[in-house]
């Protein structure tokens, strides 16, 4: 079993749609969670990096964490065709990180 | 200020060769890591580096070495190229370990 779970998709949303995307974990000491957008042929950028469960915001996008659940989620708001993209989860315990699969998704104009 | 740049981009070995990646960063980053991007793997961790003459393995390091002399410079050697090494490989810098990474756009290898 893989230490990150992130369905692949591909999601296909029109202009607009509010985007979720998901992953879970089964580390317990994952202390650190990121999101990375990744266009084709380049490479992961990150959008988001929090630390702690609960909501952080930075403009259209929303990452959740609940450790609890050992869930994390992202949303985009208003999503935008710049927005097609990869969407890896990624979290961090000590030097390492481990990456979801990542989740292909395109926005329809 | 060019980031994270890494050479060449595109590559195709035959079965044996041996050839060097090289990932150069400009941003005084400690941190310097490999990873390998295949379809549905995701990113998985070859090799890593806290500091200059400092490298430890990642989660798939079999068939690469590293060496860091300077800090800017963070090579990957492929010893014997196996098709098994057809891949993306990605050079990601942090200021230190615990810092999000940046990564540079990629060297496409092929191995026939």
């Amino acid at each position: 079993q893989k230490e990150v779970e992130q369905d692949p998709g591909p999601l296909s949303v029109p202009e607009g749609a509010i985007v979720s995307l998901n992953c879970t974990y089964s580390n317990s000491a994952f202390q650190y969670f990121m999101w990375y957008r990744q266009y084709s042929r380049k490479g992961p950028e990150l959008l988001m990096y929090t630390y702690s469960s609960g909501n952080k915001e930075d403009g259209r996008f929303t990452a959740q964490v609940d450790k609890s659940s050992k869930y994390i989620s992202l949303f985009i708001r208003d999503s935008q065709p710049s927005d097609s993209a990869t969407y890896l989860c990624a979290m961090k315990t000590e030097y390492k990180l481990s990456f979801g699969a990542g989740t292909t998704v395109t926005v329809r104009a | 200020n060019a980031g994270v740049t890494q050479t060449p981009k595109f590559q195709v070995l035959k079965t044996g060769q041996s050839m060097t990646l090289q990932c150069a960063q400009d941003m005084n980053h400690e941190y310097m890591s490999w990873y390998r991007q295949d379809p549905g793997m995701g990113l998985r961790l070859i090799h890593y580096s806290v500091g200059a003459g400092i490298t430890d393995q990642g989660e798939v390091p079999n068939g690469y070495n590293v060496s860091r002399s300077t800090t800017e410079d963070f090579p990957l050697r492929l010893l014997s190229a196996a098709p098994s090494q057809t891949s993306v490989y990605f050079c990601a810098t942090g200021r230190e370990p615990n810092s999000p990474l940046h990564f540079g756009n990629g060297t496409r290898l092929t191995v026939t």
